[in-house]
């Protein structure tokens, strides 16, 4: 089955700088690469996603890339500010459209003033 | 739109017994939802997917005669956990499956916190 790996687990910054996480898959059927920002004790929230036919998206401060050839995909977050601060999932759907997600173990982004 | 509720939010319950969650799409119809389960400071683990009309598949490792889930229209699929152990006690999430616009993508629910005495 697919493997979702995410790297750092922690990553802290200071207010205005940018953060970047990375996570690397198994499956080179993936088709859709999703992050989701989590709060402490509440549900996960989609923040962007892409698709295997695209390599890059942007929204405002946050953006995604996808390198489908080396099986990575990265969130990057520019001019960081203390409510970026959360835990962030990538995730990842192989297969045919309505599958489930799976999902990498999470990094702790803390954001400081 | 595509707000996903989930019922309760927590619950306590003795060892033993069994407890039903509800996770329903409330402004859109979800042919297909799903079960996470997330132990503090982890990550989602995909416990089954529920097909409305149909039997839930689950994933490996996942007892469906104790996690039975029913998936009874398109705006409702619920989660009951049976004869419940502290081992059980965990945060339960469900999504749903989205499909709008060339959109095709999921929504959480809140969680339910889950603690078995």
């Amino acid at each position: 089955g697919e493997n979702v790996e995410q790297h750092p687990s922690t990553l802290s910054v200071q207010e205005g700088d940018s953060a970047v996480i990375k996570c690397t898959y198994s499956d080179s059927a993936s088709n859709y690469f999703p992050w989701y920002k989590q709060e402490l004790g509440k549900r996960p929230q989609l923040i962007i996603d892409i698709r295997s036919n695209v390599g890059e998206k942007k929204d405002q401060r946050i953006a995604v890339t996808l390198n489908k050839t080396a099986k990575h995909f990265s969130l990057h977050i520019t001019e960081t500010q203390p409510e970026d601060s959360a835990v962030y999932f990538c995730a990842v759907r192989a297969g045919q459209a309505g599958t489930a997600l799976i999902f990498g173990k999470g990094t702790t982004l803390s954001v400081s003033s | 739109g595509a707000v996903v509720s989930q019922h309760p939010s927590r619950v306590i319950c003795k060892s033993g017994t069994s407890v039903k969650i509800e996770c329903r799409s409330l402004d859109f119809q979800a042919t297909t939802m799903f079960w996470y389960r997330q132990f503090p400071k982890q990550s989602l683990m995909l416990m089954a997917t529920s097909n409305e009309g149909s039997k839930a598949t689950y994933e490996q490792g996942v007892e469906k005669d104790k996690f039975l889930i029913n998936h009874a229209s398109l705006t409702l699929s619920t989660l009951t956990v049976t004869s419940a152990h502290p081992e059980d006690s965990s945060f339960y999430i469900c999504s749903a499956r989205y499909l709008a616009g060339g959109t095709d993508t999921q929504y959480f629910g809140p969680g339910t916190r889950l603690t078995v005495l």
